[in-house]
């Protein structure tokens, strides 16, 4: 089956320092990749996507883009701020037969921002 | 405003009292789906649905029915509940199945004694 592996937290930076957050894949097909973000007490909201091989998505100084040679597609953003503290969430849609498509979610990285 | 609401926000029951948390989306999407959030296992897809009529499982759909009548709507049916289904749920609902948004409620926390 398809399964999304994203690197564990939590992870604690000062402001201003460079971000990265790993997330590796494994579907068979050609998936779409995204990162959610879910603030405290919220719902998950797109925060970015790619949706073919060597796409970058980017929002908000956040990037990612997308291996497929590596299978991979990190978040990374050159200077973190105290309100991107949350839990990044990695994903990938792929199609699961019959029409029909499957949403797979890694197991989310807490990022806290210290000034 | 276009958004994904669900009801109730939170619940507490006892195990085996039949229980149904609404999902309704006022975008015209046609894919809808349920997660389970627990801590330590991020977010577990349940059951989703393609279009009315068409639903399918998801990696953890034991204990649970859905049913896609209309296209805003998407009921989380726990026939039996049990402790084991504790949990944050979350409804979500994009345009298709393949690439695009997925636009999430707020959330249910349900627990079950």
């Amino acid at each position: 089956g398809n399964s999304v592996t994203q690197m564990e937290g939590p992870v604690t930076l000062s402001e201003e320092a460079f971000l990265t957050i790993n997330c590796t894949y494994t579907a068979t097909g050609y998936p779409s990749l995204f990162w959610y973000v879910q603030y405290p007490g919220e719902g998950l909201q797109l925060l970015l996507k790619a949706t073919k091989a060597d796409d970058k998505g980017s929002n908000k100084g956040f990037e990612a883009t997308y291996r497929k040679e590596t299978t991979s597609f990190h978040l990374e953003k050159g200077s973190v701020q105290v309100s991107d503290s949350a839990v990044y969430f990695c994903a990938l849609s792929a199609y699961s037969g019959a029409g029909s498509y499957q949403l797979t979610f890694g197991k989310g990285t807490k990022l806290s921002v210290i000034p | 405003e276009a958004q994904v609401t669900q009801n109730p926000r939170y619940l507490i029951t006892v195990t085996g009292k039949k229980l149904t948390v609404t999902c309704s989306q006022n975008m015209n999407h046609e894919y809808m789906s349920w997660y389970r959030q627990d801590p330590g296992l991020g977010l577990r897809q349940i059951y989703y649905s393609m279009n009315v009529e068409v639903t399918d499982k998801g990696d953890v759909p034991e204990g649970y029915k859905v049913s896609r009548k209309e296209k805003r709507n998407f009921p989380l049916i726990l026939e039996s509940p049990s402790p084991n289904q504790t949990s944050l749920y979350f409804c979500a609902s994009s345009l298709r199945g393949d690439g695009y948004e997925q636009y999430f409620g707020p959330g249910t926390r349900l627990t079950v004694t």
